[in-house]
């Protein structure tokens, strides 16, 4: 399978746990994208790289997020003490630089916060 | 801030049935238009369109761009049970100073649901 693999699928954990989650791109893209969709409601941006470069970041992460791509690959997500409202599914999508605004989703992680 | 809405928010049809759905925008520095559909999962990219008047076509589904009066629609004919899911609606929009990045400004969707 070439496409966007996210892992874990679904992750619950306790109120105030740290959670992370990868995302492994289209093996050409070199742009990753992060966002976060809830119940009801259209993905939200929250974060780009290009290569290993963080490029932009939503104001809808607080110092709680952090996201890295160490090596312009695969990518990370970490929730810190993560709260309720942090319930959410947490899609990454990637794309080639000249076609940035077709991209191409993985099938997302599941957060439950309890 | 970039605005993207979506209408009908719910759709329920028959077998059948064409389709229409709306999609208006107010954004900065317009780039592309684009529509997905979601099915329990991931969207799953349908079309982008970027110039003006230009149908783009993919068997039963069809979408056009009006770039004056900053709306889209998504066309569905002789619909069938599979078509049933959330198409959402996404612009693409160029950060100020002209520096293409690829944010992604989402609707909130239409649930489409289709009787046998």
């Amino acid at each position: 399978d070439t496409g966007v693999s996210q892992n874990p699928r679904h992750k619950i954990t306790k109120r105030g746990q740290n959670v992370t989650f990868r995302c492994d791109p289209i093996s050409e893209h070199n742009r990753l994208y992060w966002y976060r969709q809830t119940l009801g409601q259209g993905p939200e941006f929250l974060t780009y790289f290009q290569n290993e470069a963080q490029l932009e970041k939503s104001r809808l992460l607080s110092d709680r997020f952090s996201a890295e791509r160490p090596k312009g690959s695969f990518s990370t997500l970490e929730i810190q003490r993560t709260e309720q409202g942090d319930s959410a599914m947490y899609l990454c999508a990637s794309s080639q630089t000249g076609v940035d605004y077709e991209q191409y989703f993985g099938p997302g992680t599941r957060l439950t916060v309890t | 801030e970039d605005k993207v809405v979506q209408s009908p928010l719910s759709l329920v049809v028959h077998e059948g049935d064409t389709v229409t759905l709306n999609c208006s925008y107010e954004v900065t520095n317009f780039r592309s238009l684009l529509w997905y559909k979601q099915e329990k999962k991931a969207p799953t990219f349908l079309f982008m369109l970027t110039s003006s008047g230009i149908e783009k076509k993919s068997g039963r589904l069809s979408s056009i761009l009006d770039k004056k009066e900053l709306f889209s629609i998504l066309n569905i004919t002789a619909t069938q049970t599979g078509d049933s899911a959330i198409y959402l609606c996404a612009v693409g929009s160029r950060r100020a100073g002209g520096t293409s990045y690829g944010k992604l400004t989402f609707g909130q969707g239409t649930i489409l649901t289709v009787h046998p």
